[in-house]
């Protein structure tokens, strides 16, 4: 079974601070992705990857950047957290090859930013 | 411009009634299509998926899904609910054969179970 694991469930941070978000995947995904997932506006994507050190914008990427060093993990980063980046982020990746396939969720890292 | 609408956000049925959540696409071509599902406080598991042949899929949950190309829908569907499919469904489309392209999610519909 494909397992994507993130690094925390809930996250509690303060604003102004530097908040990162690990996502890793054990299934040899080309592409990993960053959505966050609010009441009433359902998931938004942030930022993708389609390759290692590869990264492209979403829908929703100001106030965010990601890091992809290796394959197999994605990283996103809040600069400088806001209140109105508390919300629920959920990591996913899939297979391109030979298209656009299935996407595999973490279970989802809610973070509140007081 | 590409987009996907689930024209219920909420749904409520009894246990053991059957059940259908809506989905409706637009599209430049026939994309692929998703159903995922979201327990309380998890991430989204793919509960079928369509990509081409019988348009009648079936899934995971005893869920079925069909692809109607003249009314651009994919309905999910399910004979007799149990209160545990009480969750959030997401409908998404995506793009064949253009990998710059990104799945497309619509908002979601929440399914209430009464006992």
């Amino acid at each position: 079974d494909v397992k994507v694991t993130q690094s925390s469930r809930y996250l509690v941070k303060r604003t102004g601070e530097k908040v990162f978000l690990e996502c890793v995947q054990d299934m040899d995904h080309e592409n990993m992705f960053w959505y966050r997932q609010d009441p009433g506006l359902g998931l938004r994507l942030i930022y993708f990857s389609y390759d290692v050190k590869m990264k492209e914008k979403g829908d929703i990427p100001e106030g965010y950047s990601v890091s992809r060093e290796k394959k197999e993990r994605f990283s996103l980063i809040l600069e400088s957290a806001s209140t109105n980046q508390t919300s629920m982020y959920l990591c996913a990746s899939g297979s391109t090859s030979p298209f656009i396939d299935t996407q595999y969720f973490g279970p989802g890292t809610r973070l509140t930013v007081l | 411009a590409q987009s996907v609408t689930q024209p219920d956000i909420h749904i409520t049925v009894s246990e053991g009634a059957s059940l259908e959540l809506r989905c409706n696409y637009s599209y430049g071509a026939t994309p692929y299509l998703f159903w995922y599902v979201q327990s309380p406080g998890q991430g989204l598991q793919l509960l079928l998926k369509y990509f081409s042949g019988d348009t009648l899929v079936q899934g995971i949950k005893g869920f079925e899904a069909e692809f109607k190309r003249s009314q651009s829908s994919f309905n999910l569907r399910k004979p007799s609910v149990h209160w545990s499919d009480a969750a959030e469904y997401f409908c998404a489309v995506g793009p064949r054969g253009n990998r710059d392209d990104k799945i497309i999610f619509g908002k979601g519909t929440r399914l209430h179970i009464l006992p």
